[in-house]
């Protein structure tokens, strides 16, 4: 397993504004992604990190919305960009071990945006 | 497109009981499907991983079946204990690669004691 850490782990921001979330894992990882649940809802991924690379998005989710940053193995930034209410939401990095199938959570970012 | 469903309504189990959660799926054949538990304000925590040519796996009070004929996931607690009492999700493999997992909505287990 793995000790993962998301910061901040709640914000309130304005309209308008941008948010970066951080991700650190405690050990190096193959792949991380970035999840997002909206309340009452499921996660749903927004994109896979790609480290050295660009990130791979899912289809409804866009680099310009969404820039990812993974510099290193054990690192990734999540941009949340000219925030709206409706992203309003908990944002969850995830990590998978080479060979795995299994992926450890982070806690979450909490984020309200007014 | 993938499509995953679990129970939507909150299953009520007095403890000591059996609850027994559902995770159906449709337009997939997945290699693998996985049963994570989700506490209020936290991320889920990964439970079970069940194979395509495993029927069921079980782990302590857990059991989990796949039937991939019904395109089916039972995920049973016994002797369930106010302990239990979460949101449990079911999750399968993306179709277009092994690491990305689709997750169902849900469901959300109270057991009263």
């Amino acid at each position: 397993s793995a000790v993962i850490s998301q910061k901040p782990s709640r914000d309130i921001c304005q309209r308008g504004t941008s948010l970066t979330i951080q991700c650190q894992v405690d050990s190096q990882v193959t792949m991380m992604f970035w999840y997002r649940q909206q309340p009452g809802q499921s996660l749903t991924l927004i994109a896979t990190a790609n480290q050295g690379s660009e990130a791979t998005y899912e289809s409804g989710f866009v680099i310009d919305k969404f820039p990812i940053s993974r510099p290193n193995l054990t690192f990734s930034t999540l941009t949340v960009s000219n925030m709206s209410p409706e992203d309003s939401s908990i944002y969850l990095c995830s990590v998978v071990f080479g060979g795995r199938e299994t992926q450890y959570f982070g806690p979450g970012t909490r984020l309200l945006v007014l | 497109s993938q499509k995953i469903e679990q129970n939507s309504e909150a299953l009520n189990i007095q403890e000591g009981k059996t609850a027994t959660l559902t995770c159906n799926y449709t337009n997939y054949s997945p290699a693998y499907l996985q049963w994570y538990r989700q506490d209020p304000g936290r991320g889920p925590v990964f439970l079970l991983l069940i194979r395509e040519n495993e029927k069921e796996k079980r782990k302590e009070r857990l059991k989990v079946t796949f039937d991939t004929t019904l395109k089916q996931s039972l995920f049973h607690i016994t002797a369930s204990q106010p302990a239990d009492s979460a949101t449990y999700l079911c999750a399968l493999d993306a179709y277009s690669s092994a690491s990305k997992i689709i997750f169902g909505s849900g469901t959300r287990l109270s057991i009263r004691p």
